[in-house]
């Protein structure tokens, strides 16, 4: 079945970068985009970006424009995302996700269903 | 930005009670919303596409409904794995956005 394995838990300093991975099982890597989305302490989901695995194109949230860099090893059927710059509001969880494609009174659209059990990253001296 | 405004923000219940959730969003995101679940510790579940579809291997006990910029999630007969956090979700216009969320509490 589909699972999304990521990387253990971090803890970072301010200023320094954190990079998580996901691995990718049970489909074909290459069929799905993936989206990177966080959830800070208390507050609500937070959608980071994402990349189109199959020809490596990402787009990103102008809130993270200068900070992330999500990419992807086809090799290894794993996507990565790169936060630098951290400061302590960027302590959260961090998800990445698989889309599926549903379809309905012939309009077909792509929802989050496949979740990582996501990373913690803890940002603090 | 599209922002959604979820209400109430905590719905007190007892087991086999109806809830009725609301998610707002700021301006027409047309039927392109989803409603998820989380429980403490997990990550977030789909459970409604398209403002009104179940996704897979959901239970009949949850439906959803709205268009527009106003939403709603209702669970028939709350069962005990019901009680958890509930969101909402725009993929209408970029960047794409979530609710904060409803608590749903055993009373």
């Amino acid at each position: 079945q589909v699972q999304l394995v990521q990387s253990g838990a971090e803890v970072k300093n301010p200023g320094a970068s954190v990079k998580v991975s996901c691995k990718a099982l049970g489909y074909t890597f290459t069929d799905h985009s993936l989206h990177w989305v966080r959830q800070a302490p208390g507050q609500r989901l937070e959608w980071m970006g994402w990349i189109i695995v199959g020809d490596g194109n990402t787009h990103y949230s102008q809130h993270f424009q200068d900070r992330v860099t999500i990419t992807r090893d086809t090799s290894a059927n794993t996507a990565y995302m790169e936060l630098s710059s951290l400061r302590s509001e960027d302590t959260a969880v961090y998800y990445c996700v698989r889309e599926t494609r549903y379809c309905s009174g012939g309009t077909c659209r792509d929802y989050f269903e496949y979740w990582g059990q996501g990373t913690l990253v803890t940002v603090s001296s | 930005e599209i922002v959604l405004t979820q209400s109430p923000a905590t719905l007190s219940l007892s087991p086999g009670e109806r809830a009725t959730l609301s998610c707002r969003a700021s301006q027409s995101v047309s039927s392109y919303l989803a409603w998820y679940q989380q429980k403490r510790g997990q990550a977030p579940r789909l459970l409604i596409y398209d403002a009104s579809n179940r996704a897979t291997g959901i239970s009949a006990r949850f439906s959803g409904s709205g268009s527009g910029t106003d939403f709603t999630l209702t669970i028939s007969s709350l069962e005990p794995e019901d009680f958890a956090v509930y969101y909402c979700h725009q993929r209408s216009n970029w960047p794409e956005t979530f609710g904060q969320g409803t608590k749903v509490e055993i009373k």
